[in-house]
């Protein structure tokens, strides 16, 4: 059974903090690393799909690093605001056909 | 543009009656994914087509789900006989199959069994 975890499982901040998760998979037969954003009473949305070890993603404060040896993935926020606040999910493949081992994500409240 | 839309937004079942949730994937994107979230748990797969052809089923948890996409584009997820264990979010998602492609998600059917 692959197993997926995610720290911490829950995140309060204060509006400007900086931040990080991470994300822990199996280091064997990797394919990708994918990270979404879910808001509450909306869809879960796509942050970054990563492939290569040491392979760094940023999407405006947005960041995501990858050790595929160690099997882990940080994602960093900086200068955290109150529209962040989201859950955080990864999720690992291993077949190629994108079907996703999901953790059970990061929720982050940021406080104005 | 249009993006992954799932109907119902909620649903309310009896245990023991049947269900049909609807998941209209994004126009050209030929895989479409089901996914069940429980309660404090992450989306967890329950089946995956490649255009009509539903290629990985394997995380249908009995024989009472069954899912279908028989043209290719809009796929339906049957729940029969539903019991009270069934009560989840389902997460349909779309993409157009490629290596590095993102899963885009709909909103997701609530469904509460009770």
């Amino acid at each position: 059974i692959l197993n997926v975890e995610q720290s911490p499982q829950s995140l309060h901040v204060q509006e400007g903090d900086s931040t990080n998760f991470t994300c822990s998979f199996p280091s064997s037969n990797f394919y990708a690393l994918h990270w979404y954003r879910w808001e509450t009473a909306k869809s879960p949305e796509a942050l970054f799909v990563m492939t290569l070890n040491g392979d760094e993603k940023k999407k405006g404060q947005i960041s995501a690093t990858l050790n595929t040896k160690e099997g882990y993935s940080y994602l960093y926020i900086k200068g955290s605001q109150p529209e962040d606040s989201a859950t955080y999910l990864c999720a690992f493949e291993n077949t190629g056909f994108q079907k996703l081992v999901f953790g059970t994500g990061t929720r982050l409240l940021v406080s104005p | 543009g249009a993006g992954v839309s799932q109907s119902p937004r909620y649903k309310v079942a009896k245990r023991g009656q049947d269900v049909a949730l609807r998941c209209d994937p994004i126009s050209g994107h030929v895989s479409l994914f089901w996914y069940q979230q429980a309660l404090g748990q992450g989306p967890e797969f329950l089946t995956y087509f490649q255009n009509e052809a539903q290629l990985d089923k394997s995380g249908l948890p009995s024989d009472r789900f069954f899912a279908e996409r028989p043209e290719g584009s809009v796929s339906t997820l049957k729940i029969q006989r539903t019991q009270q264990e069934d009560s989840a979010v389902y997460l349909c998602a779309s993409s157009f199959g490629d290596l590095n492609s993102p899963l885009h998600f709909g909103n997701g059917t609530r469904l509460t069994v009770t």
